[in-house]
């Protein structure tokens, strides 16, 4: 069982349209990472985000952390094929000093 | 400023053989971390290691594996006697002292066992 739910598990759009991907869990995290992983390659970090309520946003991507610090959400404008890839959320819980909590990933395919 | 190091990019063991793993950190970072992919599924964390210590190996199987982070060198992962369940790509993460919340990647060790 996994400590965060991703969902869904896999996306495939098309070019301009949005999307928006999801990660759950029942425990509290002190801080949440997204990442994308290319196949072969390993997790690249896009965004980490500590305080609850919190949004960031990277150009065409925006990250939310839940106010109780249990769920995020990563939402992805005008998608483009350069967007296509395995996005992971990862987690801190409270009572763990470094290792992160993995969620199974969602992937994502952009069709032009 | 290069990234997290990690080599072999692949490795090919036979069954009962050795494999060690090999991560240099980012400069500058002090932490270093292990997670295993095996096929079909997510990462899962294996240690976390800072210089001379080890600080958390609750993701360890307890028996042939056993990783170090020296004074001096790359952090290195062993798996003795190795089997076909351990094939699976081995990742390395960094981290700078301080700040444990972001933990940048290699681009992995793909380990297959013959």
């Amino acid at each position: 069982t996994q400590l965060l739910e991703q969902s869904p598990q896999f996306l495939s759009i098309q070019e301009g349209e949005n999307l928006t991907v999801y990660c759950n869990s029942s425990s509290v995290f002190s801080s949440l990472q997204w990442y994308r992983q290319e196949p072969g390659e390993g997790p690249v970090l896009l965004v980490t985000v500590v305080t609850g309520g919190e949004v960031k946003k990277l150009k065409r991507l925006t990250f939310q952390f839940g106010d109780a610090r249990k769920d995020s959400s990563l939402h992805i404008t005008a998608a483009q094929p350069g967007d296509t890839g395995l996005y992971l959320c990862a987690g801190r819980t409270t009572d763990s000093w470094g290792k992160l909590q993995f969620g199974a990933g969602t992937q994502v395919v952009v069709t032009p | 400023n290069a990234g997290v190091m990690q080599n072999p990019r692949h490795l090919v063991r036979r069954r009962g053989q050795e494999a060690r793993l090999r991560c240099s950190p980012m400069k500058g970072h002090s932490h270093v971390y292990w997670y295993r992919q095996l096929p079909e599924e997510g990462l899962k964390f294996m240690v976390y290691l800072q210089k001379e210590n080890i600080i958390d190996e609750s993701g360890m199987p307890k028996e042939r594996f056993s990783a170090e982070f020296p004074k001096e060198g790359p952090s290195i992962l062993r798996i003795q006697q190795v089997v076909r369940g351990d094939s699976a790509a081995y990742f390395c993460a960094s981290s700078p002292l301080g700040i444990v919340n972001e933990q940048y990647f290699g681009p992995g060790t793909r380990l297959t066992v013959t």
